[in-house]
């Protein structure tokens, strides 16, 4: 059984970096993509980006010149650290495997989709002096 | 970024009820949508991914539909389980953006 979880220090100075680990469990880290995605408190969900089999990566356009997210293959683990944080970084941080499903339509079209199947349990990070 | 337009934002519904959550795209996404459930305090779990493929052990009772633009999440019968927030996420295009939520609750 596949599981994540979440470590890092709950609470960082405004202008300081963030970062947090997520340690992977059942599944190696170098088969699948993996994810970080917040929530500020009482809201939604907020993408923040992946790193791919490749260890190429991705990034949403709203944080990605402060965000890098990485891997450690020997740890199983992998990464995100933001810098510069604000209150409004302020959130319950998720990590999770991306994973895909090959699709092949009558049009002959194929690709993949992608969806996050195995989450960690979260972990509450407030920005403040 | 592709918009993502949860509706309704609030439902108040019955054990027994069917239900049905609708999701909106701002452009065309093909079959990449992904639904979520989230009870307080924990994670979000997949329920639905490619629309309409549901997630090894999610009850039958949910089902997916829709492709390109407009998207549903139906749950058959509510169970006292189900009552909890519901987001669709695309997954066509970084990035992969979040709908606001749907929260059931018990009427």
């Amino acid at each position: 059984q596949v599981q994540l979880q979440e470590s890092g220090p709950g609470l960082v100075k405004p202008s300081e970096t963030l970062s947090l680990t997520c340690t992977v469990s059942g599944d190696s880290i170098s088969r699948d993509s993996w994810s970080w995605i917040r929530q500020p408190p009482g809201k939604g969900l907020e993408w923040i980006g992946y790193i791919s089999i490749s260890g190429s990566t991705d990034y949403s356009p709203s944080l990605r010149s402060r965000v890098t997210i990485s891997v450690d293959t020997s740890e199983n683990q992998f990464s995100l650290k933001v810098t510069s944080v604000t209150a409004a970084d302020t959130a319950v941080y998720y990590c999770a495997r991306q994973s895909r499903s090959f699709y092949y339509d009558t049009s002959g079209y194929s690709g993949y989709f992608y969806y996050m199947d195995v989450w960690g349990k979260g972990t509450t990070v407030l920005v403040s002096s | 970024d592709i918009q993502m337009t949860q509706s309704p934002s609030s439902l108040s519904a019955s054990v027994g009820d069917r239900v049905t959550v609708t999701c909106r795209a701002s452009q065309s996404i093909s079959s990449s949508l992904n639904w979520y459930q989230q009870k307080p305090g924990k994670a979000p779990d997949l329920l639905i991914y490619a629309a309409s493929s549901l997630q090894s052990g999610v009850p039958s009772r949910f089902s997916g539909s829709g492709s390109g633009t407009d998207f549903t999440l139906t749950i058959s019968s509510l169970q006292p389980e189900d009552f909890a927030t519901y987001y669709c996420q695309q997954s066509h295009t970084t990035p992969y953006t979040f709908g606001r939520g749907t929260k059931l609750e018990i009427k």
